[in-house]
């Protein structure tokens, strides 16, 4: 199983770009979400899914949007970036009985 | 969002030395879960704990769901250099899981 898996990896965007920070996950989990992780900050929930179809807000969703057609997938959009953006996003998804399940980050500058 | 406090913000141990963090909150839970990321990674989870007073280990791990609801603590016993990383406390309020800020814990051989 390859868990939650994330790409890219490393990203460096120009302010005003957009992008979309990939998220999958093999698990067959039901719930999954997005958080920035920011220096003294801890991890900070942008958005989530229950399931497929079904999006809501989280703590700092401005600035974001989420979508989730597929089960397996949770992409995180980007539609105008601001140097505020710049951060570690992490992806996580968990379904019955399971711990939350972490990708490894995107690491993402605006500059 | 659920402010969760954690302490220390961070620590510098000798090899063997035992550890103590904790996580406190102004509001109740009923699910405290401890987090750890290595450098370069996500988290992962060390321990969930589930009943107030609750006290479960995980091998030189030790975590305890405070009999108020509003706190946890982790302590790592004779603590080794892999130790070395970000542990993070989590509570679960409906579909909505909330992070400490964190506790970096430096382990010098």
């Amino acid at each position: 199983n390859a868990g939650v898996t994330q790409t890219p990896k490393f990203q460096v965007l120009k302010t005003g770009q957009s992008m979309t920070l990939q998220c999958a996950q093999d698990m067959n989990h039901e719930y999954m979400s997005w958080y920035r992780q920011d220096p003294g900050m801890g991890l900070r929930l942008i958005h989530y899914s229950v399931g497929a179809g079904i999006t809501d807000q989280g703590e700092v969703p401005n600035g974001y949007n989420v979508s989730r057609s597929t089960t397996e997938d949770f992409p995180l959009r980007l539609l105008s970036a601001a140097p505020s953006q710049t951060s570690v996003y992490f992806c996580a998804s968990t379904g019955a009985n399971s711990p939350l399940h972490f990708g490894n980050g995107t690491r993402l500058t605006v500059t | 969002g659920q402010q969760l406090n954690q302490s220390p913000q961070s620590m510098f141990i000798q090899e063997g030395e035992d550890v103590s963090m904790n996580c406190t909150s102004s509001s109740i839970f009923n699910t405290w879960l401890w987090y750890k990321q290595d450098p370069g990674e996500g988290p992962v989870l060390l321990i969930a704990l589930y009943k107030a007073g609750e006290l479960t280990s995980n091998g030189r791990l030790t975590a305890q769901f405070g009999i108020t609801r509003k706190d946890s603590f982790l302590n790592i016993s004779a603590s080794i250099p892999s130790d070395v990383g970000i542990y993070f406390c989590a509570v679960l309020r409906g579909n909505q899981f909330y992070f400490g800020t964190g506790t970096s814990l430096t382990v010098i051989p």
